[in-house]
């Protein structure tokens, strides 16, 4: 079945700094990758759409020069939150369509300190 | 408004009882719906795709109402390992779109 890969599945980083989040589709192409994150006891919420070789469509309230994507290739997208501050602290994950529909990284649990 | 509400919960429940969770979406273009389950620190999972004619795998069952919007998830027979947050999800089936998620419903069912 289709896999991605997130990693790290867990950071803590100091505030001020930037932390790269790598989302791997093992064995399909991923031609739409999808970032969410999740505050505690709250929904998934969409932050950005990416296709391969365009710019991301980011959702409304998401800054998109805080929170860069880049989706170079069909197997590879990548989430980087510049100069993290302890308010983007949550629970990160990626989700990728191709030819098995929706499938979900395993999230990545950033802290800021 | 949000586009698919569901109560948060939590409900509580003994081994063995039947439980059901409500959803309701705005969006009346969403043309794909689902639940999902989701245990603490951890992705959510897919547990069944909803037909408008109601669907069933084991002991959860589904339930769609386009007319009214509302979507519905039956566990009979709870077990311990049923206990998790359970996600009305849905979707607008045009190319290129996301997973819409509810807040999700937390289950925990206890000896």
């Amino acid at each position: 079945g289709a896999v991605v890969s997130q990693h790290p599945s867990w950071v803590i980083c100091k505030s001020g700094t930037s932390v790269k989040i790598e989302c791997r589709s093992l064995d399909f192409q991923a031609t739409t990758m999808f970032w969410y994150r999740q505050f505690p006891k709250q929904s998934l919420m969409l932050m950005a759409t990416s296709n391969e070789g365009s710019k991301a469509t980011y959702e409304q309230g998401v800054e998109k020069d805080k929170f860069l994507i880049n989706h170079a290739s069909l197997t590879l997208s990548t989430l980087t939150v510049t100069s993290a501050h302890p308010e983007d602290s949550s629970f990160y994950i990626c989700s990728a369509t191709g030819q098995y529909g929706y499938t979900f990284g395993s999230g990545t649990r950033l802290t800021v300190v | 408004r949000k586009e698919v509400e569901q109560d948060p919960g939590p409900f509580n429940v003994p081994e063995g009882a039947t439980v059901a969770f409500n959803c309701t979406y705005s969006n009346s273009a969403s043309q794909s719906f689902f639940w999902y389950r989701q245990d603490c620190r951890k992705e959510p999972k897919l547990l069944m795709s909803v037909y408008s004619s109601g669907n069933e795998d084991g002991r959860f069952t589904a339930q769609l109402n386009r007319a009214s919007q509302y979507i519905s998830l039956l566990i009979r027979d709870s077990k311990l390992s049923d206990s998790a947050t359970y996600l009305c999800v849905v979707n607008s089936n045009q190319a290129g779109t996301a997973l819409i998620f509810g807040k999700g419903t937390t289950l925990s069912v206890s000896s």
